[in-house]
């Protein structure tokens, strides 16, 4: 079975611009969950969707968004990029249990900012 | 002060050396701990899955969470230059709230094993 996958692999983008990354879950899986990791540090969680509705939120401001779709891929939203956005941007694909729920990743979508 | 603490190295050890990787944490709800391995420019991968306190062995790698000390550890046994990598720890509490599904995660101990 393939695993999580990601598009695009890498992205550049000038401050101010909006960027769409997108995500397809494990088949079977029905939640994705989002993180973001910066050089050097380990992931931050962003979002968790699951069957479409979020299930949880990180400490990220408005500019982000996300969405799941009823295949249960998922778009990550970010508007007004600023420099500090550059990082490597990962879903992750569970099967949506309440406890117990283990979380795969995908390759990441890096993302420069300019 | 972060939830989870990760002494990020980098560590350097040869071939075959057994390995020991820390975290320490300072929330009582994490129930559920993970370790994963990323290479370079990839996405973390999972390598072990613990609930609570106790010890988990799958092959060469151990992993131990002492709840009462907020202390976990994985430990890489005849380590290989195929083991190089960072290693991130990770958490999660009791599903609830905001944060459900949330993973917490340490900074990573960047590992290279030479030959």
């Amino acid at each position: 079975d393939a695993g999580v996958t990601q598009s695009p692999t890498h992205l550049i983008k000038t401050r101010g611009q909006h960027v769409t990354l997108r995500c397809s879950p494990i088949s079977g899986h029905k939640s994705v969950s989002w993180y973001q990791q910066v050089l050097g540090q380990g992931p931050q969680f962003i979002f968790q969707y699951y069957e479409k509705e979020e299930r949880g939120r990180g400490n990220f401001p408005d500019r982000f968004s996300a969405r799941q779709f009823p295949n249960y891929s998922s778009e990550l939203n970010v508007n007004a990029l600023l420099l500090g956005d550059s990082a490597l941007y990962l879903c992750a694909s569970s099967k949506g249990q309440v406890n117990s729920d283990t979380q795969y990743f995908g390759p990441g979508t890096r993302l420069t900012v300019l | 002060q972060k939830e989870v603490e990760q002494d990020p190295g980098p560590l350097s050890v040869p071939e075959g050396a057994i390995v020991s990787l820390n975290c320490t944490y300072s929330n009582s709800a994490f129930q559920y701990f993970m370790w994963y391995r990323q290479y370079s420019r990839k996405g973390p991968e999972l390598l072990m899955y613990t609930y609570s306190s106790g010890n988990k062995e799958d092959g060469r790698f151990t992993a131990q969470v002492d709840k009462s000390s907020k202390y976990i550890s994985l430990f890489i046994r005849d380590s290989q230059p195929s083991d190089s990598a960072t290693y991130l720890c990770a958490m999660r509490a009791i599903a609830g709230g905001t944060s459900y599904g949330k993973l917490t995660f340490g900074q990573g101990t960047i590992l290279t094993v030479h030959p």
